[in-house]
């Protein structure tokens, strides 16, 4: 089976820390995603890569910026935390198939 | 830009019930669109994809089907059980080679025993 693996759960972050979020996956997938999700809102795209060093913008990439250095690992960076970040994060990717896998999420308080 | 919408009220109904969640989309013209199950505090599980050129895909008590001329997708759980209790969210492939994903907000789907 497909795992995504996110390695933080649970964070709480201050305001103007930067913050990193990492995900891996282990079926050499090349499409990787971030995604927040909010109450009433829904997933939203924040980034993709579809290749290790390429990344393009989702919906909301203000206040956030992305690594893919290695093909099964994708970060999410937040330069400056801020208290609207405060969300649930969820990494997926995607390999030549059409199905997304996600992680388990992680959930970032900012105070 | 593209817009997904599902019915944001939580769908309640008795166990045994058929379940029927629907996805409306609008300024998009998606190959294929998906299903997936988001129980709380975990990620979405892919559950069925249905491409342009076919009405209806099933897969055991689930049915989906995709009319691109009403730009919708129905998708039924029957013989519903409590276990099938979650939110259920669609979602529309966009971009080059569809590497984008859109999804909608979600269903909640309550079912009573």
């Amino acid at each position: 089976d497909v795992k995504v693996t996110q390695s933080s759960r649970y964070l709480v972050k201050r305001t103007g820390e930067k913050v990193f979020l990492e995900c891996v996956q282990d079926m050499d997938h090349e499409n990787m995603f971030w995604y927040r999700q909010d109450p009433g809102l829904g997933l939203r795209l924040i980034y993709f890569s579809y290749d290790v060093k390429m990344k393009e913008k989702g919906d909301i990439p203000e206040g956030y910026s992305v690594s893919r250095e290695k093909k099964e690992r994708f970060s999410l960076i937040l330069e400056s935390a801020s208290t609207n970040q405060t969300s649930m994060y969820l990494c997926a990717s995607r390999g030549q198939g059409d199905t997304i896998y996600f992680g388990e999420g992680s959930w970032l308080t900012v105070v | 830009s593209q817009k997904i919408e599902q019915n944001s009220e939580a769908l309640n109904i008795q166990e045994g019930k058929t379940a029927t969640l629907t996805c409306n989309y609008t300024n998009y013209s998606p190959a294929y669109l998906q299903w997936y199950r988001q129980d709380p505090g975990r990620g979405p599980v892919f559950l069925l994809l249905i491409r342009e050129n076919e009405k209806e895909k099933r897969k055991e008590r689930l049915k989906v089907t995709f009319d691109t001329t009403l730009k919708q997708s129905l998708f039924h759980i029957t013989a519903s059980q409590p276990a099938d209790s979650a939110t259920y969210l669609c979602a529309l492939g966009a971009g080059d080679n569809f590497n984008k994903f859109y999804f909608g907000s979600g269903t909640k789907l309550n079912v009573k025993p």
